[in-house]
């Protein structure tokens, strides 16, 4: 079965700080994806960014960037100059068909003024 | 286009009494969601479902959650009779197609006092 870790459970940045949220994740499978969700105080789950297995090429949007390389099983994401307002909780996830998302356990991101 | 909507958003109820969450979907959406979200972990899955049948409802508590979906539109998770280890945030989630990412609402606050 799939597994996602985010190893990092609280993260403290000051304001413009680049920081980089971490996630590893554990598949049998050689389709599936791989999904960012920001989950700001209000509660909602806002979709980010999604990757599916065969495209590596790294991503930008923004301050936001995404780095993901299949030979570590990995997909971190980067946030540069960082802002008050990207204070949030960050969940990485992996999707199979015929499976469900599952989630890791998300990452807390302060970024302080 | 209206994004996926729930209510109540926040509820406090006794152990032992039993409550309703209610979940409208984006429109056109064939697959809905429900999510438990304790606090400091990422979703859980409860139930999914397609349309107006169950695909997977392997982690619901079925001696005290039932959810339904009449109409294959709006749907309902019930709890009965609430524990204390309940007490979660309840998410509700569509998609079209599940690769391209679900869609979330903003969430129930359940507390069981």
């Amino acid at each position: 079965a799939q597994k996602v870790t985010q190893a990092q459970t609280e993260i403290s940045v000051v304001e413009k700080e680049d920081v980089t949220l971490d996630c590893v994740y554990e598949t049998r499978d050689t389709t599936y994806y791989l999904f960012w969700y920001k989950q700001p105080p209000s509660g909602e789950l806002v979709f980010l960014i999604r990757r599916n297995s065969f495209d590596e090429q790294n991503e930008i949007s923004g301050r936001y960037s995404w780095n993901f390389q299949k030979s570590t099983s990995s997909f971190n994401f980067t946030i540069t100059a960082s802002q008050v307002v990207d204070s949030a909780v960050y969940f990485c996830a992996h999707y199979n068909y015929g499976q469900n998302f599952v989630f890791g356990p998300g990452t807390r991101l302060s970024v302080l003024p | 286009e209206a994004g996926v909507a729930q209510s109540p958003r926040y509820k406090i109820i006794e152990k032992r009494q039993s409550v309703a969450f209610w979940c409208n979907p984006i429109s056109g959406h064939a697959t809905l969601y429900w999510y438990q979200q304790i606090l400091g972990q990422g979703p859980k899955l409860l139930i999914q479902f397609q349309n107006n049948g169950v695909v997977d409802d392997s982690q619901l508590p079925k001696d005290r959650f039932s959810a339904e979906r009449l109409k294959g539109v709006d749907s309902t998770l019930k709890i009965q009779p609430a524990k204390l280890e309940d007490s979660a945030v309840y998410l509700c989630a569509s998609s079209l197609e599940p690769e391209e990412g679900y869609t979330f609402g903003s969430g129930t606050r359940l507390t069981v006092v």
